[in-house]
């Protein structure tokens, strides 16, 4: 079965700290996709990244970091000198490949909610 | 290039009510999926439509929800005889034909928070 943790329900950061959340995932299959959303205050979903199961290259956005781990089943994201605008909650999800059905179905964590404090 | 429009953006409704939802996808995309978020949780899949077919409704409650697609016109998510339980953001998600996650994911609309009182 499908499955994403997000163990991490809130952390609070001072601005300009690193801050990492982590994502564990569960799946037998052998070729899914990650990702992570941004959810803001204002409630909306913010796509960030999309990783495929192929590719464990880690990757790098301006201060957004992510560390895919295949052998530790975890897609960790990594903000670098957080600011207050970085306040959100944080989902990671997972998909596997299209199903008997064609259904692209995401499974997301519970989400993080991130405070950074000025 | 509009992207994915829900609408309305908030909604109340008395217990017992009806509640319609609407989803209109992106410009060329026939393939439309609605999650429901519930206060403190994450997404969860509810069902994924293409254009006059339910593909999979496998999240969806047994009873009292349904979901269309009609050829024209956006997608409805339906809520009869609402209940406080349903109270939650519902968020509407459109993928071109046979594309999927070939692209960045799906691309999901602003959601619409359903209150019931």
């Amino acid at each position: 079965a499908q499955k994403v943790t997000q163990a991490q329900t809130e952390i609070s950061v001072v601005e300009k700290e690193d801050v990492t959340l982590d994502c564990v995932y569960e799946t037998r299959d052998t070729t899914y996709y990650l990702f992570w959303y941004k959810q803001p205050p204002s409630g909306e979903l913010v796509f960030l990244i999309r990783r495929n199961s192929f590719d464990e290259q880690n990757e790098i956005s301006g201060r957004y970091s992510w560390n895919f781990q295949k052998s530790t089943s975890s897609f960790n994201f990594t903000i670098t000198a957080s600011q207050v605008v970085d306040s959100a909650v944080y989902f990671c999800a997972l998909s596997e490949a299209e199903d008997d059905s064609g259904t692209y179905k995401y499974i997301f964590g519970t989400g993080t909610r991130l405070k950074v404090l000025a | 290039n509009a992207g994915v429009m829900q609408n309305p953006r908030h909604l109340v409704r008395r217990r017992g009510q009806e509640a319609r939802l609407r989803c209109s996808p992106m410009k060329g995309h026939s393939h439309v999926y609605w999650y429901r978020q519930l206060p403190e949780e994450g997404l969860k899949f509810m069902v994924y439509l293409q254009k006059e077919n339910i593909i999979d409704e496998s999240g969806m409650p047994k009873e009292r929800f349904s979901a269309e697609f009609p050829k024209e016109g956006p997608s409805i998510l339906r809520i009869q005889q609402v209940v406080r339980g349903d109270s939650a953001a519902y968020f509407c998600a459109s993928s071109p034909p046979g594309q999927g996650l070939r692209v960045d994911g799906y691309t999901f609309g602003s959601g619409t928070r359903l209150t019931v009182v």
